[in-house]
This record gives structure tokens, sequence and C-alpha cells, in this order.
């Protein structure tokens, strides 16, 4: 597609049930990134991929975050046992190439509710 | 990776230009600078990188000194739905961005 799609737009979770969100990257583009963006607009780099191998994870909570990029499947952000603080938006990008002028195209991001 | 400092907030009014100034005093040769503009409810997008003097496209320019310490980012004849939160960002690009660091943006608000 000519856009990343991320899925689902909303999801709520109670403390300590799983969350699985996915993200479909445009097609051709060999790099994902996921960041999560909680209050005032901070965003938290959690993880990127490298067509189905893991490019950069120094992000990632590894307790509980896991994430996957499989040939031909959507990639995911998957929490096991979630928590009040993982609420916040995450959002999946896609590019190209890396290197200069790259440009990194981002979803429009899954808001994630725990409660 | 540089750490960049902008301002919380600015207001403005539809057909004015607003200059949104950017600090990173550590940036390293081989960052690049990128600003990236964010809706509500949306992801942030892509709107213009450089790496020294001046660059310009269809939406934007980005002035950056020699000693690229600071960076500009200049929207001329701003409408209100240009009412947005603007990222500053550097990194390098050179054998490759693994990730973006955002800061906390500025948020622009344009009135009538």
């Amino acid at each position: 597609g000519e856009e990343v799609a991320q899925t689902p737009k909303h999801l709520v979770r109670g403390e300590g049930q799983k969350a699985k969100l996915y993200c479909a990257p445009i097609k051709g583009h060999s790099y994902v990134f996921w960041y999560q963006q909680v209050l005032k607009n901070e965003f938290k780099f959690l993880i990127s991929f490298q067509n189905e191998n893991v490019f950069d994870e120094t992000g990632m909570p590894k307790e509980r975050f896991s994430a996957k990029c499989l040939p031909n499947s959507p990639c995911s952000l998957e929490i096991q046992a979630t928590k009040l603080e993982d609420s916040a938006v995450y959002f999946c990008a896609s590019s190209q190439l890396i290197g200069p002028n790259t440009e990194a195209f981002f979803g429009q991001g899954t808001r994630l509710t725990v409660v | 990776l540089a750490k960049t400092t902008q301002p919380i907030s600015m207001d403005s009014y539809e057909g004015q230009e607003v200059n949104i100034t950017c600090s990173h005093n550590n940036i390293a040769t081989n960052d690049y600078i990128t600003w990236y503009q964010q809706f509500p409810s949306q992801g942030p997008r892509f709107i213009i990188q450089g790496y020294k003097t001046k660059v310009t496209n269809e939406v934007a320019s980005l002035f950056i000194p020699a000693d690229r310490k600071s960076s500009t980012l200049s929207l001329p004849r701003v409408s209100l739905s240009d009412t947005a939160v603007y990222y500053c960002l550097v990194g390098e690009m050179g054998t490759g961005f693994q990730k973006l660091v955002f800061g906390t943006g500025t948020r622009l608000l344009v009135s009538p």
C-alpha cells in the first residue's frame, strides 16, 4: 500500500492483559520503526527492523515487549501483562532506505489504554 | 545523538511568516537536521531536511548557520491548517538513521 497502516486504531486492555498491535509498512519499504508517544508529545523509540531482522532494539523494555516483522505478514508489537504506564499512542513508521534524505512515513498510530 | 531544544509553543495569525528555531549545540559532523509536523491524532509527517546553509521545498525553508548549532524552520504565509506540533530532529544519516530522536516539539497555533 501507499501508506503505513496500523491496526487497531484504539485498544483497551485491563492491567495484566496482553496487547498486540499491527503495522503494515508501505510496500517496498525495507525498514520499520516503532515509537511510543506518551503525554506532552514525548516520543520514545522502541525498535527498528530491516526486513524481518531486528536492526536496533535499544529502546525495547524487554521484559514485556516483543516485536516481529515476518515475511508476507504485518509487523507486530506485543505487550505481555500490560501496565497502566503502557497507555500511550504507538506509532509505526517505514522507510525505503536509510541514509541522507531518507524520509520516514508514519502511520496514524494505535492508542492503547490500559485500565 | 544530539539533543534539541525548541520553544514549547508559538502563536501566529493567518498570512504571517512563522520561524521556529531549534538549538542543537552538540550536533555531530554526520548529523542531518530534519523537521516533522504532527497534527492531532495523526503520525508525524516529514517536512524538510538539511545539512547546512539553506534548503527550500514547496512547503517550507530550512536555514542552517555555518556552525550548525541551530536551525530555523520558516513557514511562509501560514494558514489555520498549519496549526500543529513541529519537531526538530538531528541524527546521523550517513551510515543510516537507526532511529529518529524526537524532542518535545513546538506547538504552533495559527489564529484567524
